[in-house]
């Protein structure tokens, strides 16, 4: 079965300390997996998407890394704006599913001045 | 550029009454959905559309019904509601179908519903 774990459920960091948010994933052939950031009371917001291990994205402070079992965002030197909470989702690369994402419980970042 | 709105932000239902989430993107996007959100579990969709006249059930459609008569609109019927559907319900676009990578999908707000 297709499934996105995200650990740990939440992070809290004092500003500037550096960290990672990981991603397991099990999939049947992964066509891609993405990061989106949810702030309170919003809508998810993309953020990266990763196609094959090895490939990385930075945006700021953020940067995304893929392997064949996980993903990681590393935060470097937060600062209070980056609390939020971060989501992943991978879709499978099954015709069949229509390519629909599969989407984790999500990371709540929370970072104190 | 308002992206996607959604309608209304809260709502309390009764059991068993029913109630339509409105939905309207402006970005002129052919592939719209509708996801709910639950505490500690990832987005679940329930339905989604790759153009006007065209639906189809995602992974959780029981008890929700959409139409699709317009590229811009795409609203979510709740009939007869059930405790079970309390949820965060989140509408979203893209220009290209379930992807997100070079189309990501562009989020509503979203409308915190109660049913009690």
């Amino acid at each position: 079965e297709d499934q996105v774990t995200q650990s740990p459920e939440a992070l809290r960091l004092q500003e500037g300390e550096s960290s990672s948010l990981n991603c397991s994933y099990t999939v049947s052939g992964l066509r891609g997996l993405f990061w989106y950031r949810q702030d309170p009371g919003k809508g998810p917001e993309f953020l990266f998407t990763l196609y094959s291990a090895g490939e990385e994205k930075e945006k700021e402070r953020l940067k995304a890394t893929l392997t064949k079992k996980e993903s990681f965002l590393h935060i470097t030197a937060p600062k209070p704006e980056d609390s939020a909470t971060y989501l992943c989702a991978v879709q499978a690369n099954i015709v069949d599913s229509n390519y629909q994402l599969i989407w984790g419980a999500g990371t709540k970042l929370i970072i104190k001045p | 550029n308002a992206g996607v709105t959604q309608t209304p932000k809260f709502r309390i239902l009764k059991i068993g009454q029913s109630m339509t989430l409105q939905c309207t993107q402006d970005m002129n996007h052919n592939y719209m959905y509708w996801y709910r959100q639950d505490p500690g579990m990832g987005l679940k969709l329930i339905y989604y559309s790759v153009g006007a006249g065209i639906t189809d059930k995602g992974e959780v459609p029981n008890g929700y019904n959409v139409s699709r008569s317009t590229t811009e609109d795409f609203p979510l019927r709740l009939e007869l509601a059930a405790p079970s559907q309390t949820s965060v319900y989140f509408c979203a676009s893209s220009f290209t179908f379930g992807t997100g990578g070079d189309s990501p999908l562009h989020f509503g707000n979203g409308t915190r519903l109660t049913v009690t």
